[in-house]
């Protein structure tokens, strides 16, 4: 079962330009983490960020984390074409048995030239 | 990071036949590993929890019977799809985390996917 909520479903953007991704989550969780996924492939984490943490960055990559909301967001910066894939949220939930994750929606993000 | 191996990477068979899909941790152990389905444009949906040693655990609406999942050893995990049908065609993702998962938070790693097309 999901419980994961990820907006917008879809994203176009140009090259240089911000792309934001919105998640929201159900239940409380231990953790969230952002994974990518091109095109008919496995998928490749990007970034990790704790219940105890707010704002979290990597590159070009920038999370937050409000779990008041129980939802999180995920910035690129300066968008490149090769930006483009899939991006999912997914959450490591309290009481979670075993460590499975509970995967978002998603977000496909095209990033034109 | 760690290396997560899925095999085959795509596979075509007969409605009616079995298929079998490994996943192999090829760094590290993983008492636990998990398999995934995604249709076209979709998300992964967890199939099932699959425990080193013991038996899986199925997620709601998921038959057992249908997807057998044996986890033999620190590093591999099979997923057979047995008496396949069109239906059964999809995406296959299994993942990993490591053993140290239980110190800390930890990322899941990813297999490279496994396409099936029942015919």
């Amino acid at each position: 079962s999901q419980q994961g909520e990820e907006d917008p479903q879809a994203l176009s953007i140009q090259e240089g330009e911000n792309a934001t991704m919105n998640c929201s989550y159900k239940t409380s969780i231990n953790n969230l983490q952002w994974y990518r996924q091109n095109s008919g492939r496995g998928l490749v984490h990007l970034i990790l960020i704790r219940s105890n943490e707010r704002e979290k960055h990597s590159g070009r990559l920038r999370v937050t984390l409000d779990t008041s909301k129980k939802s999180s967001s995920l910035l690129i910066t300066a968008s490149r074409a090769a930006d483009t894939a899939s991006y999912f949220c997914a959450t490591d939930f309290e009481d979670n048995q075993g460590g499975k994750l509970i995967f978002g929606q998603g977000t496909e993000l095209s990033v034109k030239p | 990071g760690a290396v997560v191996s899925q095999h085959p990477s795509r596979v075509i068979c007969k409605s009616g036949t079995s298929v079998k899909i490994e996943c192999r941790s090829l760094d590290f152990q993983a008492t636990t590993m998990f398999w995934y389905r995604q249709f076209p444009k979709q998300s992964l949906m967890l199939m099932a929890t699959s425990n080193e040693g013991s038996k899986a655990t199925y997620e709601q609406g998921v038959e057992k019977d249908k997807f057998l999942i044996n986890h033999a050893s620190l590093t591999l995990s099979t997923l057979t799809v047995t008496s396949a049908h069109p239906e059964d065609s999809s995406f296959y993702i299994c993942s990993a985390r490591d053993l140290e998962y239980r110190q800390g938070d930890t990322e899941a790693f990813f297999g490279q996917g496994t396409r099936l097309t029942v015919v």
